[in-house]
């Protein structure tokens, strides 16, 4: 039961211009979204994040969209850079009882080429 | 340290053999979270550690993989007898809270 999911795989963009990624959820308790970009052979590093009373968090070129009735968020980079050229993750989460801390959910991960 | 470290960075075993794998998580986080990314795949959950409560182990794929904890600090995470599909990045991961959760560069294990 794939809960979190970013249907495509990959992504090429022009550097300069708007590069999209998607993301879909199911779990409607899901109230944390994140997302993380990977190079190859390190760790994830944390992106922006927005929380479910928000439909919008922007930190300088990055920019997160939640839509809670299409349960979709999506990720906007402007302008794109080749520096950008990654795996991206998408992530969620449901708060646990009471407590703060809790596993995260991952999409399989978009690959975005940046061209020159 | 300053972040989270794993060890070893590579690791390549006999399939049968058993493994262990580590995490130093950064000081005064109080979860710690193993993931594995197999090739062309997302990351999948497997096990999570918060403070003293018990685990949440639901993401184990089976009993021949077990993780452990110790003094709330360094895990281990043990498969046993591994199989050939074993292979993947295993990835540990550090958090406060939701925000802030810090991984390690991983663990990339191959079983021939």
């Amino acid at each position: 039961d794939q809960q979190v999911k970013q249907n495509s795989p990959s992504l090429s963009v022009q550097e300069g211009r708007i590069s999209i990624l998607n993301c879909d959820y199911t779990n409607s308790m899901f109230d944390y979204f994140l997302w993380y970009k990977k190079y190859p052979a390190e760790g994830p590093t944390f992106l922006i994040s927005i929380s479910s009373i928000k439909d919008k968090n922007e930190d300088g070129r990055f920019t997160v969209f939640l839509n809670k009735s299409a349960k979709h968020l999506s990720l906007h980079i402007v302008p794109s850079q080749p520096g950008d050229s990654a795996v991206y993750f998408c992530a969620a989460s449901a708060r646990i009882r009471s407590s703060n801390t809790g596993k995260l959910i991952f999409g399989q991960g978009t690959t975005l080429q940046v061209k020159p | 340290g300053a972040g989270v470290s794993q060890s070893p960075s590579n690791k390549v075993t006999e399939k049968g053999k058993d493994v262990e794998l580590r995490c130093d998580p950064i000081s005064g986080h109080t979860a710690l979270y193993w993931y594995r990314q197999s090739l062309g795949q997302g990351l999948e959950f497997l096990i999570y550690f918060q403070g003293n409560s018990a685990p949440d182990k639901s993401g184990l794929p089976s009993d021949r993989f077990s993780a452990e904890r110790t003094g709330g600090s360094v895990s281990t995470l043990t498969i046993q007898r591994t199989q050939q599909e074993d292979s993947a990045v295993y990835l540990c991961a550090s958090s406060l809270g939701r925000v802030g959760y810090t991984f390690g560069s991983g663990t990339r294990l191959t079983v021939v």
